[in-house]
């Protein structure tokens, strides 16, 4: 299994630019959801979906769009860049979220972006 | 307003010694998370705390759950260099309707930087 997986590493847009970062896992967990990290603070939640077709908003929405069209894939869409985007991103997969041992959820390698 | 506190939030200790990192939250909750995170690296779960009393342990890391209190605690017992690293605690609040009305998903506490020297 190759997990949690996302793409592009790093990126540097500019203001008002549009782009798109990738999320994938193959474990077949129902549970997705998007994080962002900002220096000397914890995660907060942008987006999460429940499964294909159910996505809802977290904490920091705004600014972000989100759609679940596969179990798979959970790609997170920066509409129009602006500079308090510069974070570092993180996509999340776990099994479900009745709550046992089994819905850990896993992390994604994370994505560096920069907005000039 | 839902709050995750940790503290402390840096912390500088040397090898061989024991310390407690601290996890308070603000509203009722029995599922608690304690991840890992190197520098310019993801997060690493560590112990899911699922109920009250709940203990695990691994190695030198100890973590304790006491939903009463809403506290948790990361305890390391004679600390080795290879645990320098941030630690973050996350309450899992399902279908919780506060300010972030309704969302299901983790929230954080702002993470301890641990840093231990030889």
């Amino acid at each position: 299994n190759a997990g949690v997986t996302q793409t592009p590493k790093f990126q540097v847009l500019k203001t008002g630019q549009s782009m798109t970062l990738q999320c994938a896992q193959d474990m077949n967990h129902e549970y997705m959801s998007w994080y962002r990290q900002d220096p000397g603070m914890g995660l907060r939640l942008i987006h999460y979906s429940v499964g294909a077709g159910i996505t809802d908003q977290g904490e920091v929405p705004n600014g972000y769009n989100v759609s679940r069209s596969t179990t798979e894939d959970f790609p997170l869409r920066l509409l129009s860049a602006a500079p308090s985007q510069t974070s570092v991103y993180f996509c999340a997969s776990s099994y479900s979220r009745a709550g046992g041992p089994a819905d850990t959820q896993y992390f994604g390698p994370g994505t560096r972006l920069t907005v000039l | 307003e839902l709050k995750v506190e940790q503290n402390p939030l840096f912390l500088s200790m040397q090898e061989g010694k024991n310390y407690t990192i601290y996890c308070n939250y603000s509203t009722t909750s029995d599922r608690l998370y304690w991840y890992r995170q190197d520098p310019g690296k993801s997060l690493e779960s560590l112990f899911v705390l699922l109920s009250n009393g709940a203990v695990k342990q691994e190695g030198r890391l100890m973590a304790s759950l006491d939903t009463k209190a809403r506290l948790s605690t990361l305890h390391i017992t004679a600390a080795v260099h290879d645990l320098s690293a941030t630690y973050f605690c996350a309450v899992d609040i399902e279908g919780w309707t506060g300010t972030r009305g309704g969302a299901d998903g983790l929230t954080f506490g702002k993470g301890t930087h641990l840093i231990i020297q030889p």
